[in-house]
């Protein structure tokens, strides 16, 4: 059964960082594209990075590049996230998703990440 | 552009058929995926490739395209089918991902 379990969500000050963490249970990450995925307060939802595949090729968003670091531990059948420099507009649940012929049909119930001071 | 543009909202009452457009340039190139998101939960994928069902999801859910227009469409609508409809893009260029505005369904 495909699962996936983010955590590392929490509160964290502007200008901070704060890394989120994946783990995936019922398939290997790296057969996958795998992709964060970010749903701000009363926003809609927004693509922001992915690593793919035996190649790892990895992309970022426009909104976040520069910010962030994704990454993927095979061994351990995980991905992370690290984002810098966070702003309160970053303010969001981030979910982590597995990508399968384009569209994301496994995700995890989400890290809550709120950036305060 | 790189957007995709849905109605904010759409009302129906129980047993009519709800229609939900998303439109955008990327749509002639790109397939459309559809996602329904319930209050406190994660979306679920409905709809891929622009008209298949994902694995376990009801018949009244239909998907299709024409242009620049992708359109998920739920005949038969029940109460627990209020909930948020996101459209998305296929990986533009092979690099990035563009969601729909969202629509809400409420069901009256």
């Amino acid at each position: 059964q495909v699962h996936l379990v983010e955590s590392g969500g929490g509160l964290v000050k502007p200008g901070g960082s704060l890394r989120l963490s994946c783990t995936a249970s019922g398939f290997r990450v790296s057969d996958y594209y795998m992709s964060w995925i970010r749903e701000a307060p009363g926003k809609g939802l927004e693509w922001i990075s992915y690593i793919g595949g035996r190649g790892g090729a990895i992309y970022y968003a426009d909104s976040m590049k520069g910010r962030l670091t994704i990454s993927r531990d095979d061994a351990k059948n995980s991905l992370s996230l690290q984002m810098y420099s966070l702003r309160a507009e970053d303010t969001a649940i981030y979910y982590c998703a597995r990508d399968v012929r384009g569209g994301f049909d496994s995700w995890g119930q989400g890290a809550l990440v709120t950036v305060s001071s | 552009s790189s957007e995709l543009t849905q109605p904010p909202s759409v009302s129906v009452f129980p047993g009519q058929t709800a229609r939900i457009t998303c439109s955008g340039a990327i749509l002639s190139t790109q397939y459309a995926y559809w996602y329904q998101q319930k209050a406190g939960q994660a979306p679920l994928l409905l709809i891929y490739q622009e008209s298949e069902r994902a694995s376990g999801i009801p018949e009244r859910f239909s998907g299709s395209s024409s242009g620049t227009t992708a359109t998920l469409t739920i005949g038969g609508v029940q109460a627990e089918d209020e909930a948020h409809y996101y459209c998305q893009s296929g990986a533009v260029g092979g690099l990035y991902y563009v969601f729909g505005s969202g629509t809400q369904v409420t069901v009256l």
